[in-house]
């Protein structure tokens, strides 16, 4: 079976200071990652998503970015955090291929980052 | 482009009686839909998906979810609210297939309290 791993599960950083936090899936190969903010008491914002090996697409402008240097690995990075960047970050991943086009997302446990 | 509106951000609800949370969409194709459930510092985990099949959605933990696409909406129900439900719940829409990406539109949540 398909497995989802996120860590850290939280993380303090101050202002100013880099940021990555990294998302490996098991049990699959080629999948769609990507990677939501959910910040407190609203929705999820995708950020990320990617198809293939060093393919990222951005979904909004902001102090982020994202690699997948390898199939099953996908990085959230940041040179220099923001108040701003505050929130819950969660990566999922959804199989890639011919007749998954209604598949659901397959959800990490989520980083609590809080930036002071 | 698609959309999704949560009507109500807090439900609370007595042990035993009728769980409903509603979800409207809002898609230029045929939708699928989808109901996730979060618990607290957790991850999204899938409750039930409409794929286009039947419109009666039957789900994990004993949540059902009826599609009409008339009213465009895809409400989530449960006959007898347990304390267990006490979570987030966030309706989902996908859109078209971005080379290959599934590409969710999340409502902003409802909150499910569970009265003893």
């Amino acid at each position: 079976s398909q497995t989802i791993h996120q860590w850290p599960a939280t993380l303090v950083q101050p202002v100013g200071s880099p940021l990555s936090l990294e998302c490996t899936v098991e049990g699959t190969s080629n999948p769609n990652l990507y990677w939501y903010r959910q910040a407190a008491g609203r929705g999820l914002q995708l950020l990320f998503y990617s198809v293939g090996i060093g393919q990222i697409s951005s979904e909004v402008p902001q102090n982020l970015s994202a690699s997948r240097p390898q199939d099953r690995q996908f990085i959230l990075s940041s040179k220099k955090l923001l108040l701003s960047d505050s929130g819950f970050y969660l990566c999922a991943w959804s199989p890639n291929g011919p007749g998954y086009h209604n598949s659901p997302l397959h959800f990490g446990n989520g980083t609590r980052l809080t930036v002071t | 482009a698609q959309s999704v509106t949560q009507l109500g951000s807090h439900v609370s609800v007595s042990e035993g009686a009728l769980v409903l949370l509603r979800c409207n969409y809002s898609s230029s194709v045929p939708p699928y839909l989808f109901w996730y459930v979060q618990y607290p510092n957790q991850g999204l985990q899938l409750l039930l998906k409409y794929t286009s099949a039947a419109t009666l959605v039957k789900g994990i933990n004993g949540f059902e979810a009826e599609f009409k696409k008339s009213e465009t909406s895809f409400h989530l129900t449960k006959p007898s609210a347990h304390m267990s439900d006490a979570a987030e719940y966030f309706c989902a829409v996908s859109g078209p297939l971005i080379q290959g990406a599934q590409k969710l539109v999340f409502g902003q949540g409802t909150r499910l309290t569970i009265n003893p």
